[in-house]
């Protein structure tokens, strides 16, 4: 199975910082790897796809970089609404896996 | 509006068994892949299965042998059947979209579309 290791676990930011999450996989998976986030009591929603492409109507804000095992998200500039869990998965075989994730809170 | 339901979910014995329902609307349900993920309380995302167009199927080693997936095109639905339920299964299931294939072509956007979750406990 492929092992997706997600740094930090969590972190605290101001409305207006830059963040970056990264994750890493135990082989290679090229780019299929997804982020999504997740809000406390609510589905996930996917952010992007193969690595670096933004769903449909996500803020141009989040981006996504990386291919192999060492991906990066990234949110240029922290919004109130961004403050939630940030997890990654692979997508390259089965079984599928996720990250641990990423807690993104209020500093 | 494309939309996933789960349903099903409820409080079971240790050993018991239930079966899950997602419901697909908004999209051409038989053209695509679908998932289960679920999520302990407190705790991060744990892929359960896939069923694919064709009807292939794959589980983690967690519940292979135990859990099945199915789904049933013309209903639009997909399902989960759980056996010999253990108090570990106590999570929120999910229902997720997954790859699109048509023509013998696919493509995928990761799990592009989830559900609202279906709660499971598994308890004496």
């Amino acid at each position: 199975d492929i092992q997706m290791t997600q740094s930090p676990s969590s972190l605290s930011a101001s409305v207006g910082d830059r963040v970056t999450i990264t994750c890493r996989a135990s082989q290679g998976i090229s780019s299929w790897l997804a982020w999504y986030q997740q809000k406390p009591e609510k589905a996930p929603k996917s952010l992007i796809y193969a690595a670096s492409s933004l769903q449909s109507g996500v803020p141009s804000r989040f981006s996504g970089s990386g291919s192999g095992t060492d991906f990066t998200l990234t949110i240029s500039s922290l919004q109130p609404e961004d403050f939630a869990t940030y997890y990654c998965q692979q997508y390259n075989s089965y079984p599928r896996t996720f990250g641990g994730g990423t807690k993104v809170e209020i500093k | 509006e494309v939309q996933l339901v789960e349903s099903g979910g409820g409080l079971v014995q240790p050993g018991g068994s239930l079966r899950l329902s997602c419901a697909a609307s908004g999209f051409t349900f038989s053209s695509y892949d679908m998932h289960w993920v679920r999520q302990a309380t407190g705790k991060g995302l744990e892929w359960v299965s896939a069923i694919g167009t064709a009807g292939d199927t794959y589980y983690p080693g967690s519940v292979k042998g135990r859990f099945t997936i199915s789904r049933e095109n013309a209903k639009n639905s997909l399902y989960l059947q759980m056996n010999s339920l253990r108090a570990g299964d106590t999570a929120v299931y999910y229902c997720a979209r997954g790859r699109y294939c048509t023509n013998g072509v696919c493509y995928t956007r990761g799990m592009d579309v989830w559900g609202q979750g279906t709660t499971v406990t598994v308890s004496s």
